[in-house]
């Protein structure tokens, strides 16, 4: 079966310090990966996509960054975190578009 | 652009009691989807709608997706406190590999 794997669970960072979340999708190939963001009480909203090894597609200018090295790992980064970064950092997978998502269990990032 | 949107934002209702959450298009949706976010935890996938005018039961969860599939409404029947939670629709992207999704529905369930 396929599982996500999101870490870590928490994250409190100053301003200004870098930031590395990592997300790997297991028991499956090739997948869509995406890393969406959740402020406290609100909506989701897609940052990154990625359909294959390499490919990255970002949906609003940002702090931030993504990457995917190999196939089922995907993951987001920032050289700089703002205090406007603190929220919830959810990836998830889909089999292909227009399928339903898989979210990991995400991370909650709180920049000081 | 694309808008997808959710009214009520939060619904607040005693146990045994119905609820029901409406989703709303800008644009005509291929599809739609709604998931559901516990207090705390991540959302998760609930139901596809493909076709107009489709209806789905999950136990207590009826999902309707509009004639013009443009609208979409999820009720829940008799809610328990385990149904809790923010529900949310989503629907494919204008452009591109993602899903829109509306702000939700805060349910809260008084026992």
């Amino acid at each position: 079966s396929q599982t996500i794997h999101q870490w870590p669970a928490t994250l409190v960072q100053p301003v200004g310090s870098p930031l590395s979340l990592e997300c790997t999708v297991e028991g499956t190939s090739n997948p869509n990966l995406y890393w969406y963001r959740q402020a406290a009480g609100r909506g989701l909203q897609l940052l990154f996509y990625s359909v294959g090894i390499g490919q990255i597609s970002s949906e609003v200018p940002q702090n931030l960054s993504a990457s995917r090295p190999q196939d089922r790992q995907f993951i987001l980064s920032s050289k700089k975190l703002l205090l406007s970064d603190s929220g919830f950092y959810l990836c998830a997978w889909s089999v292909r578009r227009g399928d339903g998502y898989t979210f990991g269990s995400g991370t909650r990032l709180t920049v000081v | 652009g694309q808008q997808v949107m959710q009214i009520p934002q939060y619904q607040h209702v005693q146990e045994g009691e119905d609820f029901t959450t409406y989703c709303n298009s800008s644009t005509t949706l291929s599809n739609i989807q709604w998931y559901k976010q516990r207090p705390g935890g991540h959302p998760v996938f609930l139901i596809q709608l493909v076709k107009s005018g489709e209806v789905k039961k999950q136990k207590r969860l009826t999902f309707q997706f509009g004639e013009a599939k443009k609208n979409s409404s999820l009720h829940i029947t008799a809610t328990q406190t385990t149904d809790v939670g923010t529900y949310f629709c989503a629907g494919p992207a204008d452009y591109g590999q993602n899903f829109v999704f509306g702000p939700g529905t805060r349910l809260s369930v008084l026992p």
